[in-house]
């Protein structure tokens, strides 16, 4: 069975750093793109970034871009995103999913705040 | 930059009517690349379509895309009670996601 488990939940400070991870089970990690997706308080969802399967590409939204990494460890079956510079803007739940000529698979999300 | 605009916003029906949700991009878009995705409340999104007419596995068949170019279409055939939910068009391009606004199918 497919699983994606993120971790990373927190209550951040405006200006903070925090570091989302996403455990992939159930499929062969290394052989899938893979990204995260934000989704604040009654919005549609936002895509933040994605990253090939040897992590050699990365593209980001223009909103994230400076500010938020992604990274991958193949070894780990894991997905990551360091997140710098956090605004009140970035509160949201955040998704790691899969990508398979669409996002075929979701973790359960992990909530951000960023609030003082 | 591709922006996805879905119409319309609440579409209120009742079980068993048709539901007919749309999907305009603002150039033209690769078919290939053009899915739908229904979210419940506290859930991920749960795709349904992909490559604008496919079924996503364990879709039930009410379930159906069309459409091409710039003008996209999911239609759900007979709602049925879990179908009350907000259906998200994604595209994919230049290895970049795009979301519409989403569409909420609420009940009459």
């Amino acid at each position: 069975e497919v699983q994606l488990v993120e971790s990373g939940r927190d209550l951040v400070q405006p200006g903070g750093s925090l570091r989302l991870s996403c455990k992939a089970s159930g499929f062969t990690f290394s052989s899938y793109w893979m990204g995260w997706v934000r989704q604040a308080p009654g919005k549609g969802p936002e895509w933040l970034a994605n990253i090939n399967q040897e992590g050699s590409y990365k593209f980001y939204v223009d909103s994230v871009k400076g500010r938020f990494t992604i990274s991958r460890d193949n070894a780990k079956s894991s997905l990551y995103l360091q997140m710098n510079s956090l605004g009140v803007e970035d509160t949201a739940v955040y998704y790691c999913a899969r990508w398979s000529l669409a996002l075929d698979y979701w973790g359960q999300g992990t909530r951000v705040t960023v609030s003082s | 930059e591709i922006v996805l605009t879905q119409s319309p916003g609440t579409l209120s029906l009742s079980p068993g009517e048709r539901a007919t949700l749309s999907c305009r991009a603002s150039q033209s878009v690769s078919d290939n690349y053009l899915a739908w995705y229904q979210q419940t409340p506290g859930q991920a999104p749960r795709v349904l379509i992909y490559g604008a007419s496919s079924r996503a596995p364990g879709v039930p068949d009410r379930f159906s895309g069309s459409g091409s170019g710039t003008d996209f279409t999911l239609t759900i055939s007979r709602l049925e009670p879990e179908d009350f939910a907000v259906y998200y068009c994604q595209h994919y391009v230049n290895s970049r996601w795009t979301f519409g606004q989403g569409t909420k199918v609420e009940i009459k």
